[in-house]
């Protein structure tokens, strides 16, 4: 089975740096994908890791250590729009995703 | 490119009565397609992945008799919840992917709600 645990909430100011760490213990893994919900709508694609190493992708980075069971999301330069659900899924050997009860993230003025 | 639709995007239903979710690769032939629901302020959990011609895999304890999933082409999978209950109210999300990169595109949900 999957286990992937991330933080409840996080609160963070405009302009400021939120960092939202994952740890997982999994049976199987494809690769681990990071993705951002606002309330009411399905998932969208922030990133992609399976390789150790940070990926960087404008103002998001995400972050991947296999042999620590590890990641994080890294938003900076927060604008209010970015308020919202970050969920880790983790991908098992067969592409299955298992998905965290997700961080919600509040950016305050 | 890769968008995925969801029809209908709401529906209320009396309890009793069975709902049919569709679910289509616009721009794309999914090899595979998923089923999720979620429970408000709660993550997606799967409920069934199904693959063009062959029968759904379903989760473990997601019931197959009740939520039947058709997969009739590669750009189109359905989902009827049959004899829905209020229980069964949640947003029922889609998603299907490509034999590679894999990555899953989701379509935007349809909140269900059995009164």
């Amino acid at each position: 089975g999957q286990n992937i645990d991330q933080p409840t909430e996080m609160t963070a100011t405009e302009g400021a740096i939120v960092q939202i760490n994952c740890t997982y213990q999994t049976s199987g893994f494809n690769g681990l994908f990071w993705y951002q919900q606002h309330a009411g709508e399905a998932p969208t694609f922030l990133s992609y890791n399976v390789l150790d190493g940070l990926e960087e992708k404008g103002r998001f980075s995400s972050f991947l250590s296999r042999s620590k069971g590890y990641s994080y999301l890294l938003l900076k330069e927060l604008q209010m729009k970015d308020s919202a659900s970050y969920l880790c899924a983790v991908s098992d050997n067969d592409y299955k995703l298992s998905f965290g009860a997700g961080t919600t993230v509040t950016v305050r003025a | 490119g890769a968008v995925v639709s969801q029809h209908p995007s709401r529906v209320i239903c009396k309890s009793g009565t069975s709902v049919k979710i569709e679910c289509r690769s616009l721009d794309f032939q999914a090899t595979t397609m998923f089923w999720y629901r979620q429970f408000p302020k709660q993550s997606l959990m799967l409920m069934a992945t199904s693959n063009e011609g062959s029968k759904a895999t379903y989760e473990q304890g997601v019931e197959k008799d009740k939520f039947l999933i058709n997969h009739a082409s590669l750009t189109l999978s359905t989902l009827t919840v049959t004899s829905a209950h209020p229980e069964d109210s949640s947003f029922y999300i889609c998603s299907a992917s490509l034999k590679e990169p894999y990555e899953q595109y989701f379509g935007p949900g349809t909140r269900l709600t059995v009164t």
